[in-house]
C-alpha cells in the first residue's frame, strides 16, 4: 500500500529536550515537505527536499531542521523546542517533474505538545 | 511572492444542494492549483489540481474547480453536497519557475452538510 508513515503520532515533551520526528514514504517520490498547521493558519511549509541532499527552507523553517539521506526518508529534527512549536505536523511526498512539486500524499501528522 | 486566500472561514450548506468554496492566489507566473481535503483525525487528501487546459476541472467524490484567470481564482465546486463531505477544506499553490518548489496552502474551509 502506497503511504507516508510518520512517528510518534503523538508526543509530549519539555522546552530544550531535542526531538525528532520520522517520516518515511515508499512510492519512490523525489520530493518531500513538512508543515505544521495551526488554527486559522491552514498549513505552513517548514522545510522541503527536492531529492536526496536537496533541502530548502518552507515559510517557517526557524526552529526546525532536516536532512534527505535517503530518498524514503526525511526527518524532522527539533533541536531545542519551543512552547511555540506546539502544533500539528504533517509530512508529505509527491513526485517532482521539470515544472515543480506535484499533487501530494500526506502522512497521518504528528501532534507535538511542548510543556 | 505566492498567496493563498480561502475568504470564509465556514460554508454551510443543506443537503442535495450545490456547495461552492472559495479561493483566490497570487503568483508571478502560471499558477499550478491544488485543492485538498481533510476528515477529523487524519492527514490532507488530494481532490484536484489545475496546471493547464481546461478552465473546469473534474476530481475525486464528485468535485470539480473552476480556474479564472482574470480573477485569479479557483473556486471548489460540487452541484449536490452530501452530509459525507462535512470536512475541512484547503486550498494551494504553487508557483513555476524558481519558486516551483514551494507550495502555498490557504487557512482552510470547513465546509459542513446538514441533514
Amino acid at each position: 500500500e502506497a503511504q507516508v508513515t510518520q512517528n510518534p503520532r503523538y508526543l509530549i515533551t519539555v522546552t530544550g529536550k531535542k526531538l525528532t520526528v520520522t517520516c518515511s514514504q515508499n512510492m519512490n517520490h523525489e520530493y518531500m515537505s513538512w508543515y505544521r498547521q495551526d488554527p486559522g493558519l491552514g498549513l505552513r511549509q517548514i522545510y522541503y527536499s527536492m531529492n536526496v541532499e536537496v533541502t530548502d527552507k518552507g515559510d517557517v523553517p526557524e526552529g526546525y531542521k532536516v536532512s534527505r539521506k535517503e530518498k524514503r526518508n526525511f526527518p524532522l529534527i527539533l533541536e531545542s523546542p519551543s512552547p511555540n512549536q506546539t502544533s500539528l505536523y504533517f509530512c508529505a511526498s509527491s513526485t517532482f517533474s521539470g515544472t515543480g512539486a506535484n499533487e501530494q500524499f500526506f502522512g497521518p501528522g504528528t501532534r507535538l505538545t511542548v510543556l | 511572492a505566492q498567496s493563498v486566500a480561502q475568504p470564509e472561514d465556514q460554508v454551510n450548506v443543506a443537503e442535495g444542494n450545490p456547495l461552492t468554496v472559495k479561493c483566490t492566489y497570487s503568483v508571478s507566473g502560471n499558477p499550478y492549483l491544488f485543492w485538498y481535503v481533510q476528515y477529523p483525525n487524519r492527514g490532507l487528501q488530494f481532490l484536484l489540481k489545475y496546471i493547464t487546459g481546461d478552465n473546469l476541472v473534474k476530481g475525486s467524490y464528485g468535485f470539480e474547480a473552476e480556474f479564472n484567470k482574470s480573477q485569479t481564482s479557483f473556486h471548489l465546486k460540487k452541484p449536490s453536497a452530501l452530509v459525507s463531505d462535512s470536512a475541512l477544506y484547503f486550498c494551494a499553490v504553487r508557483d513555476i519557475g524558481s519558486s516551483a518548489s514551494k507550495i502555498i496552502f490557504g487557512s482552510g474551509t470547513r465546509l459542513s452538510i446538514r441533514p
